[in-house]
């Protein structure tokens, strides 16, 4: 079935620090989404990219999905203390649901 | 935006009970899912719950085990039955947002002694 990975599985960075965690899945996928966790929290969207090399941002945060549509990456410019979370990517197989997630990268910023 | 919520928020079971866990969405939706986060690990789809009919199961997730329920379309409970400590975990149901995407509710913090 189809398996989705992320690297790194922890990141520990100084706040002000850039962090990038990567996504790749055995498959190809009709789209991908990325979701952060925060610590004693729950699974928040934050982005979803359908189209083959898209490139989307949301402030400090950029999100990339790969031409062949396996692979995405997530990468955050300066970090904050409010970017601490775990970060998972998710995605249907092509046509398919339900969602499969990766193990998400879990970041710690230190102050 | 749906708002979700569940009950209970979290609980200590004795090993071979079994706890139901409730989850209510503002919103009328077709498909709600239940996901198990074990600690410090991803989402596990456990099964989807469609309105009117029998829950889809996840590989390696019976109904013997998980019993679901779904009486209208924004309620479903999700019953974890002759709990183990394997069954310590964060129960989490999910509605679709649109084009596949997904809010999550706050989770049960199930600990099974």
């Amino acid at each position: 079935g189809q398996q989705v990975m992320q690297i790194p599985q922890y990141q520990h960075v100084q706040e002000g620090e850039d962090f990038t965690t990567y996504c790749n899945s055995s498959t190809t996928l009709s789209n991908i989404q990325w979701y952060k966790q925060r610590p004693g929290g729950h699974p928040v969207f934050l982005i979803q990219l359908v189209k083959s090399g898209e490139v989307k941002k949301q402030k400090r945060l950029t999100f990339q999905f790969g031409e062949a549509k396996k692979n995405s990456s997530l990468h955050i410019t300066a970090t904050q203390t409010t970017d601490v979370g775990t970060y998972f990517c998710a995605g249907p197989e092509k046509g398919n649901t339900p969602l499969v997630f990766g193990k998400g990268t879990r970041l710690s910023v230190i102050a | 935006s749906a708002v979700i919520s569940q009950k209970p928020s979290r609980d200590i079971c004795q090993r071979g009970t079994s706890l139901t866990i409730q989850c209510q969405v503002d919103s009328q939706v077709t498909m709600m899912f239940w996901y198990r986060q074990q600690p410090g690990q991803s989402l596990t789809l456990i099964a989807t719950a469609n309105q009117g009919s029998e829950a889809t199961y996840e590989s390696g997730f019976v109904i013997d085990k998980f019993p679901i329920s779904r009486p209208n379309l924004t309620f479903s409970t999700l019953t974890v039955s002759n709990m183990s400590p394997e069954d310590s975990s964060i129960y989490l149901c999910s509605v679709e947002r649109g084009q596949e995407t997904q809010y999550f509710g706050p989770g049960t913090r199930l600990l099974v002694l």
